[in-house]
């Protein structure tokens, strides 16, 4: 069974940078599995942040940004604001129709 | 710009099914590459895909699931459904439709399904 790995938490100083990563509990992640990023506050839907690796979706402020760092994606928040403090949930497309998501990122800015 | 809307009970008995519709408004159903997804929350825990649909009527579920979900499309109704069927407490949960492609976007609003007696 194939499980997508993210660290529970993070915290961060308001103007710090944060790397997240989203890997995989056997093999790389690469940009074959087109990793998205995906930001949630209690009680709203989830807001896409980035899709196909690197690519910032409509009105996400350029301080998100993704990459590949080694064996896995990556999301990068520099200078972190107040308002980034939320659920950071990435997913992987495993290809033929699957689709997996990670356990999600706890990031509080403090 | 696409926006859709999670319909159905929020309050479903233990051994039955769960029913929802996702109504999609704003834009086309058919788009090349274009499929659409349930996506599901338990209180106080993560996301977790359910499955996606593509307007053809192909299905993709998630193996741990697969035994109990179906889903089908009417392009004509723009909607498409979610059937979970001999529903337990543990299938509490927000449940999202959402537009996919290899990534989500365009989520819905969600809607609280309550499994209880």
């Amino acid at each position: 069974q194939t499980v997508v790995t993210q660290e529970p938490s993070f915290s961060v100083s308001p103007g710090e940078t944060v790397t997240l990563t989203c890997g995989l509990t056997s093999g790389s992640v690469s940009s074959s599995y087109y990793p998205s990023w995906y930001q949630q506050t209690p009680g709203h839907s989830p807001r896409t942040l980035i899709y196909n690796t690197n690519t910032r979706s409509s009105g996400v402020p350029d301080r998100f940004s993704g990459s590949i760092l080694g064996s896995k994606a990556a999301l990068t928040i520099t200078g972190a604001q107040a308002d980034d403090e939320s659920d950071y949930y990435c997913l992987l497309y495993m290809g033929s129709g699957l689709w997996v998501l990670g356990g999600g990122t706890k990031v509080t800015v403090l | 710009q696409l926006q859709l809307q999670e319909s159905g009970p929020g309050l479903v008995k233990p051994s039955e099914t769960l029913s929802l519709a996702c109504t999609v408004s704003g834009g086309s159903m058919t788009t090349t590459g274009y499929y659409w997804g349930w996506i599901r929350q338990p209180p106080g825990k993560g996301l977790e895909w359910i499955g996606s649909v593509h307007h053809s009527g192909n299905t993709y579920y998630n193996p741990s699931l697969r035994s109990r979900v179906s889903m089908s499309v009417d392009t004509s109704k723009r909607e498409f459904s979610l059937k979970l069927n001999s529903v337990t407490a543990a299938d509490t949960a927000v449940y999202y439709c959402a537009k996919t492609q290899s990534w989500f976007d365009s989520w819905g609003q969600g809607t609280l399904v309550t499994v209880s007696s």
